[in-house]
């Protein structure tokens, strides 16, 4: 069974801050797919970044980065320098090559990123 | 294009009546999904479809059906309605291939069960 544990319901920062959301997996596939989801206050669900279990490389695209570590099976998110404009629940989600189609999402951590 | 849309965007049922929420795209993908989002769950899986004329179980299917008569619509039917569906449900789509294609979301339906 797969699995996405974000163990933060929720973190209050002040602008400027650098934070880090935390994402766990779990998945006995050896291809796996995770994907990092944005659900600001509007309330829509906007894809932020995807990454495959062959490529750990981490991944900088301005103020975010991302770190996946398959020896801990954690897939982190970074801001840094937050805004307030980064306020929103964000979402990990797993996918798993072989015949699944779906999408496990985790519970989700709201960010509120305070002036 | 206009991407994913959902109608209606909100609706207020009483218990037991029923009601079809449409998920509509026109980006030509072969996958739907149907997911109801509520207050520190995440997104739960209802229904999937990998083509036209195909429907799945997703993790939480009781209450619900589906169906995907076209390609470009994934209908979500609640028969009779109950307070623990009050929730907000998503539609979504993406393209044939593995996984790693990166799934398209809808706006969303606010559903009020009283």
């Amino acid at each position: 069974a797969q699995k996405v544990t974000q163990a933060q319901t929720e973190i209050s920062v002040v602008e400027k801050e650098d934070v880090t959301l935390d994402c766990v997996y779990e998945t006995r596939d050896t291809t796996y797919y995770l994907f990092w989801y944005k659900q600001p206050p509007s309330g829509e669900l906007v894809f932020l970044i995807r990454r495959n279990s062959f490529d750990e490389q981490n991944e900088i695209s301005g103020r975010y980065s991302w770190n996946f570590q398959k020896s801990t099976s954690s897939f982190n998110f970074t801001i840094t320098a937050s805004q307030v404009v980064d306020s929103a629940v964000y979402f990990c989600a797993l996918g798993a090559q072989g015949g699944s189609e779906k999408l496990v999402f985790g519970k989700g951590t709201k960010l509120t990123v305070n002036p | 294009n206009a991407g994913v849309t959902q109608t209606p965007k909100f609706r207020v049922l009483k218990t037991g009546q029923s009601m079809t929420l449409l998920c509509a795209q026109d980006m030509n993908h072969e996958y739907m999904y149907w997911y109801r989002q509520d207050p520190g769950m995440g997104l739960r899986l209802i229904h999937y479809s990998v083509g036209e004329g195909t429907t799945a179980k997703g993790e939480v299917p009781d209450g619900y059906n589906v169906s995907r008569l076209k390609k470009q619509n994934f209908l979500l039917g609640l028969e009779s309605a109950a307070p623990s569906q009050t929730s907000v449900y998503f539609c979504a789509s993406r393209p044939q291939g593995s996984i790693y294609n990166e799934q398209f979301f809808g706006p969303g339906t606010r559903l009020t069960v009283l």
